[in-house]
Formats: C-alpha cells, structure tokens, sequence
C-alpha cells in the first residue's frame, strides 16, 4: 500500500494567518492527491483533487501544489470556519489511502 | 439535489455479518458517470477506503481494499436505487463511522475524481 504521512499533525494558528499542511506519499504518485476537510461529526469535504485543482464551490483561499511524492496544502489567509481537520488522500492506485490528518486549532 | 443516506443495525455481534445501506436520491446508481464508494472512519486506523462499484453498459466493476481480503462485498441494487456493503467476520477492529459516498468517473481517462457527495456517516459498533 501507498503510505502517506502529513505533517505537521496539529498546529495553533489565528485567524488571517497563512497556513500551509504538507503530505508526502512512499512511492511516486504523479499528481493523483486530493485534499479533504472535515469538521467534527460531518463526513470529509473534498476542497482539492489532483493536487492543485480548486473544487468547485471552495473558496480560492485554498490552493495545492505538488507532484511526485511532496505535496502542500495552503491556507492563505485562515478564516474562522477553516478550524478543522485536514487529509490527503493518494488514488494513484488501489488501496486508495489516506494522510493521519491535520488538525487546525484557534491560537 | 443529490443526496446519500446510510442504514444499518448500529450494533453488531463479533463474528457476524454487518450489512449497511446507502440510499441515493437525486441520481442513478446505475449512472456510468459515478463510481459509489464505502469509507469508514475509526480513532485508531483514521479513514479507510473499503470498495467502489460503478458500471459501464450492463457491468458492474469493483475495487476492493485488499485488507479486508474475502470479507467484504459491494452490491448495488438498481430497483431500489441504493448500494450495500457488507463485512463478515467482524471484529471490534471494525468499530468506525461508516460513510457511503458518490464520485464522478471519467471513463475516457479511467479517473476517478473524489467523492463530492457523502451520507452522514453511521456508526457501527462491534460488541458481544
């Protein structure tokens, strides 16, 4: 299976501040990565997928970039309802899986 | 307006069979535009992809997460318009929030966008 591991796994940030969660996949994975937020006892909202292109309907606040094995998630300027937590997600190949999660919290 | 919505006994013994249903308003399971996925969600193992079905003319296609090797199954019942999951054998390992979710499929390209629609997700526990 594909590892990926995100980092860091919670961070402390105020509101307008810059934030940026990075995921690093075990093997090359092009550019199949997708990011998430979920916020506590709702299901994950996709925000990105193939690593740098913006769903539709999500603020361009968010913004991916990335390729290979290295990719970042940025927040340019964090708003209050972007206290959540954050996934990348590999569709490379099957298994489909996984970051651990970010978590944002309110400085 | 699409909408997905999980059913399911809420508890279940080890080593039964947990079966879950997600029902879908405002689309066609038997779509060839979606793929119809089962995650779950557990404290200790985070999200977990488990399968995908979608269908191309008059077949089916499945992908199965190899961890869960012969013991999971994904079915979609078009007559009724909703797709099931089911996992034997359980343990308490398979205590988690299961989510049902809708993805767009792009058959030229074979690339699976991810899910943008998901149920609410329902919580299973698995307990004697």
């Amino acid at each position: 299976d594909i590892q990926m591991t995100q980092s860091p796994s919670s961070l402390s940030a105020s509101v307008g501040d810059r934030v940026t969660i990075t995921c690093r996949a075990s093997q090359n994975i092009n550019k199949y990565l997708n990011w998430y937020e979920q916020k506590q006892g709702k299901a994950p909202k996709v925000l990105i997928y193939a690593a740098s292109s913006l769903q539709s309907g999500v603020s361009s606040r968010f913004s991916g970039s990335g390729s290979g094995t290295d990719f970042t998630l940025t927040i340019s300027s964090l708003q209050p309802e972007d206290f959540a937590t954050y996934y990348c997600q590999q569709s490379y190949r099957t298994p489909w899986t996984f970051g651990q999660g970010t978590k944002v919290e309110i400085k | 307006q699409v909408h997905l919505q999980e059913s399911g006994p809420g508890l279940v013994k080890p080593s039964e069979t947990l079966s879950l249903t997600c029902t879908v308003s405002g689309g066609a399971v038997s779509s060839g535009s979606y793929y119809w996925s089962w995650i779950r969600q557990s404290p200790g193992k985070g999200l977990e992809w488990i399968a995908n079905i979608y269908f191309s003319g008059s077949t089916n296609y499945t992908n199965y997460n190899p961890s869960f090797k012969s013991q999971v199954t994904i079915s979609v019942d078009k007559s009724k318009n909703h797709f099931s999951l089911k996992l034997s054998s359980v343990t308490a390992a398979d205590t988690a929030v299961y989510f049902c979710a809708r993805g767009d499929y792009d058959v030229l390209t074979a690339y699976y966008y991810p899910p943008d629609y998901w149920g609410q997700g329902t919580l299973v526990t698995v307990s004697s």
